[in-house]
């Protein structure tokens, strides 16, 4: 199996800012890292995804690194915005095609 | 893009009763999932499936049983509901790929067990 820890469960930041949430794994087999934004009421939605094979990803303001040696990653969000308010999950994916999912963080941005 | 559907959308059912929740994708995938998400603790997988004819236990099976018949349905079935297992229920598919692959949700059912 898999065990991912994600902190902080609670962000706030200024709208402008950054915003930067850590996850934790500990199967070192684990190949392949995405991250979900959930809106209330609604289904999480991929926003960003990162391979074993690589350190560091960048796509529209959503930084994502991982460090293998530590079993860990992170997603980093440039210049936030009040529609980036949300819960944010981690996931870390086994040998068997199986998504282990952090207890989510849930990010405010205030104008 | 990918299409997964749930009904029912909500449910309210008694101690003891049986629930079943359904899924269904339209996109060919090979591997679906089911998990509940709980205030505190994230998404919980408690029943995954390669492909028709095969189930698997995840984290949380106990109290749940799943089905699936046919490449695009998938059951979660609560025989004997209890008030714990009030919860949302998301199913996800997915294709296996070398290297990992995105998993695409349903809008997910919300279940009271009273």
């Amino acid at each position: 199996g898999e065990q991912v820890e994600q902190l902080p469960s609670i962000l706030r930041v200024q709208e402008g800012s950054s915003a930067s949430i850590n996850c934790t794994y500990e199967n070192s087999a684990s190949n392949y890292f995405p991250w979900y934004k959930q809106e209330p009421g609604e289904n999480p939605k991929l926003i960003i995804d990162i391979r074993s094979n690589m350190e560091r990803k960048q796509t529209q303001g959503l930084i994502v690194l991982l460090d293998k040696k530590a079993k860990r990653f992170s997603l980093h969000i440039t210049d936030t915005q009040p529609g980036d308010s949300a819960m944010y999950f981690c996931a870390a994916m086994s040998n068997y095609n199986v998504l282990y999912f952090g207890s989510g963080t849930k990010l405010t941005v205030e104008p | 893009e990918a299409a997964v559907t749930q009904s029912p959308r909500n449910k309210v059912a008694v101690t003891g009763g049986k629930v079943t929740l359904s899924c269904n994708q339209t996109n060919n995938h090979n591997n679906m999932y089911w998990y509940r998400q709980d205030t505190g603790h994230g998404l919980r997988l408690i029943h995954y499936s390669y492909g028709a004819g095969s189930t698997e236990k995840g984290d949380i099976p106990d109290g749940y049983k799943a089905s699936r018949p046919s490449q695009e349905n998938f059951s979660l079935i609560l025989e004997l509901a209890t008030p714990s297992q009030t919860s949302v229920y998301f199913c996800a598919s997915g294709d296996p790929g070398l290297g990992g692959s995105e998993q695409y949700f349903g809008p997910g059912t919300r279940l009271t067990v009273l």
